[in-house]
């Protein structure tokens, strides 16, 4: 079974663009969360989408936004991107839809922000 | 809220025993994680543990007491590859929230 996948895995932006990062959950499995990882703060929630609904969202401006398709595959955009956002953003697929299940974690989109 | 603690950084040598310990305090107990994460990797699922006592894995034991607000990772036999990230977590609904990790440096 593949395991989550990321795309880009690197990305080099500046400050004032915006930026779209894509995750492709493992086969089957309908519950998607976006994490940033910074040396500072650690690991810190965004959000998490089950079956195309956000159903839990983080501490974050709004100008960090996600949706999930029907095929489960999600996406997150930053918009007027800051230099603290330069980041490590890791995705996580589960796949049921309790808090129990575990999390399966994909390489991260290593972002730049110069 | 959630607030979850635990050391920055240990040492250790091959073929010890470590612990590492994670205090939490939760808006409602959901079960602990446990999490690896080497430099560079993704983090991977160690343990998960919903009742008191200790459960263990191979050379990986997690310990947690739900009246302490503790928990901590055993880990025996310490070999090279066991450098990394350790990292607590407690659900909040559908969410992960990590402490931030303890980086455990293990040398010859």
């Amino acid at each position: 079974k593949a395991g989550v996948t990321q795309t880009p895995r690197y990305l080099i932006k500046t400050r004032g663009q915006q930026v779209t990062l894509s995750c492709s959950p493992i086969s089957g499995h309908r519950s998607v969360s976006w994490y940033q990882q910074t040396p500072g703060q650690g690991l810190q929630f965004l959000f998490e989408y089950f079956s195309e609904t956000q159903r839990n969202k983080g501490n974050f401006p709004g100008r960090f936004s996600g949706r999930q398709f029907s095929n489960s595959r999600s996406e997150m955009n930053v918009s007027t991107l800051e230099l603290g956002d330069s980041a490590l953003y890791l995705c996580a697929s589960s796949s049921g839809g309790g808090i129990s299940y575990e999390q399966y974690f994909g390489p991260g989109t290593r972002l730049t922000v110069t | 809220g959630q607030n979850i603690d635990q050391p920055t950084e240990m040492t250790a040598t091959e073929g010890a025993i470590v612990q590492i310990n994670c205090t939490y305090q939760t808006s409602g107990f959901n079960g602990l994680f446990w999490y690896q994460q080497h430099a560079g990797e993704a983090p991977t699922f160690l343990s998960y543990n919903v009742l008191d006592g200790l459960e263990e894995k191979g050379r990986f034991s997690s310990f947690l007491s739900r009246s302490k607000g503790y928990s901590y990772l055993l880990l025996k036999e310490l070999q090279m590859k066991d450098s990394a990230s350790y990292l607590c977590a407690a659900p909040a609904g559908t969410a992960l929230i990590f402490g931030k990790g303890t980086t455990l440096s293990v040398s010859s």
